[in-house]
């Protein structure tokens, strides 16, 4: 299978500071990435979707001026934590679409990043 | 968010037996399903997808999926200890975005 990389796993930062996690497909090229958060014992929850190029399209619920989403080119987006609080303290796993050529698209995800906000 | 509905669990069964993983969603317009495998503090695994109706194996996994009924299931045979772990299921709509349940937590007892 394809594979995605994040960076940085674990991250501790006061409130008020900035984040920045970022999403690489190693072994192809990803016009489309997604951000999810994920809460203990509970379900990945879309985010954003991250387009090659163009501005990443946000979920409903998501401030897009909170959760700042570049993906500057095939292989890595970045997500961006701004002032971050302790409510954002969150697993935050990036994810891939990777298209065989046959069948449908299959979702390969990174290792995940998480935050704490202290 | 599209509604992807799985039981929380957790499912018990004995080393040797048949886990079976169920899942419902809300948007008939779903083109393809997937279960992942998640373990506590990584991030999920691609297990398998389906995306006709019927059945597909794949070693000891089988996904079953029913759109009429709007349902998905994976059966897991010859369980094992190192089979317990979160499982997830998620669907891709239209356009390309993926959902996914709140996942089953899965215990294979020894």
């Amino acid at each position: 299978g394809a594979v995605v990389s994040q960076h940085p796993s674990r991250v501790i930062c006061k409130s008020g500071t900035s984040v920045k996690i970022e999403c690489r497909s190693l072994d192809f090229q990803a016009t489309t990435m997604f951000w999810y958060r994920q809460f203990p014992k509970k379900s990945l929850m879309l985010m954003a979707t991250s387009n090659e190029g163009s501005k990443a399209t946000y979920e409903q619920g998501v401030e897009k001026d909170k959760f700042l989403i570049n993906h500057a080119s095939l292989t890595l987006s970045t997500l961006t934590v701004t002032s971050a609080h302790p409510e954002d303290s969150s697993f935050y796993i990036c994810s891939a679409s990777w298209d065989r050529g046959e069948g449908p698209g299959e979702l390969f995800f990174g290792e995940g990043s998480r935050l704490t906000v202290l | 968010q599209k509604e992807v509905e799985q039981n929380s669990g957790p499912l018990s069964v004995p080393e040797g037996a048949i886990a079976s993983l169920n899942c419902t969603y809300s948007d008939r317009g779903s083109q393809s399903f997937f279960w992942y495998r998640q373990y506590s503090g990584k991030s999920p695994e691609l297990i398998m997808f389906i995306y006709s109706n019927g059945d597909k194996e794949d070693g000891r996994f089988t996904a079953q999926l029913n759109k009429a009924s709007q349902y998905v299931s994976l059966l897991i045979r010859d369980s094992q200890p190192s089979d317990s772990a979160t499982y997830l299921c998620a669907v891709n709509d239209n356009f390309n975005k993926f959902y996914f349940g709140s996942g089953t937590k899965l215990n294979v007892k020894p």
